[in-house]
């Protein structure tokens, strides 16, 4: 069963602050965020390990709360080039070979 | 450069065909996985292998085949049997096992399939 994000879409003015939620029913290792743009690859955002610490890349940040299998990411200040849909990918305990990717936030920042 | 290189980036598939995406990669990465996206939905894993000459199958691979017998290449065949298989197909590497090591997976551009 994949992770369930939410919200499932949110539209911001440039500045403004967001905040997506990724949801598991699973014990998790690890969680990985993307962003994809549309018609592109997802890229790499940061990964957040069981035991580890908050991560943080410029105005973006995450954080893991392993005890309830969530996980946040923050965007701060946005700007226009953080529009695109959001992906939280989960490695789960069970089968630690694989990830397995949420339903997806789709972010758009406007003037 | 180093990367994940995919092709074709279009391919068009006539019902009944079989067709084989192609993915090479040169980063020395062990592990490669592929993954289907259909149009505004979120990614799928098809097929994953952690070594030379081994794979898994992923949460949908039905009709699709591959093989591994080189570390750089990861081939997905869509067989006639995938009864729908236009969508964007996404190739991806990680150096190692994910598990709690702090590996995560790289993309290739991607390959659209269409079928006519």
């Amino acid at each position: 069963q994949q992770p369930v994000q939410s919200p499932q879409a949110v539209i911001l003015r440039e500045g403004e602050d967001a905040v997506i939620n990724c949801s598991s029913s699973k014990a998790l290792y690890s969680v990985h965020w993307y962003r994809q743009k549309h018609g592109e690859a997802p890229v790499f955002l940061m990964i957040l390990l069981k035991g580890g610490e908050q991560k943080g890349h410029e105005k973006i940040s995450a954080s893991f709360n392993e005890k309830k299998q969530q996980s946040s990411l923050y965007l701060t200040a946005s700007q226009l080039s953080y529009s695109g849909t959001y992906f939280c990918g989960t490695v789960d305990t069970g089968t630690a070979s694989k990830l397995t990717f949420g339903t997806g936030t789709r972010l758009q920042v406007t003037l | 450069d180093g990367g994940i290189t995919q092709s074709p980036k279009y391919l068009f598939r006539k019902e009944g065909q079989n067709v084989t995406l192609s993915c090479e990669q040169n980063l020395n990465h062990d592990a490669m996985y592929w993954y289907r996206q259909d149009p505004g939905q979120g990614l799928r894993l098809i097929y994953y292998s952690q070594i030379v000459n081994d794979f898994q199958k992923g949460d949908i691979a039905e009709g699709y085949s591959v093989s591994r017998e080189k570390k750089e290449s990861f081939p997905l065949t869509v067989t006639s049997a995938q009864k729908n298989p236009t969508a964007f197909y996404l190739c991806a590497s990680s150096k190692g096992n994910l598990g709690g090591s702090g590996n995560t997976i790289y993309f290739g551009e991607g390959s659209w399939l269409t079928v006519v």
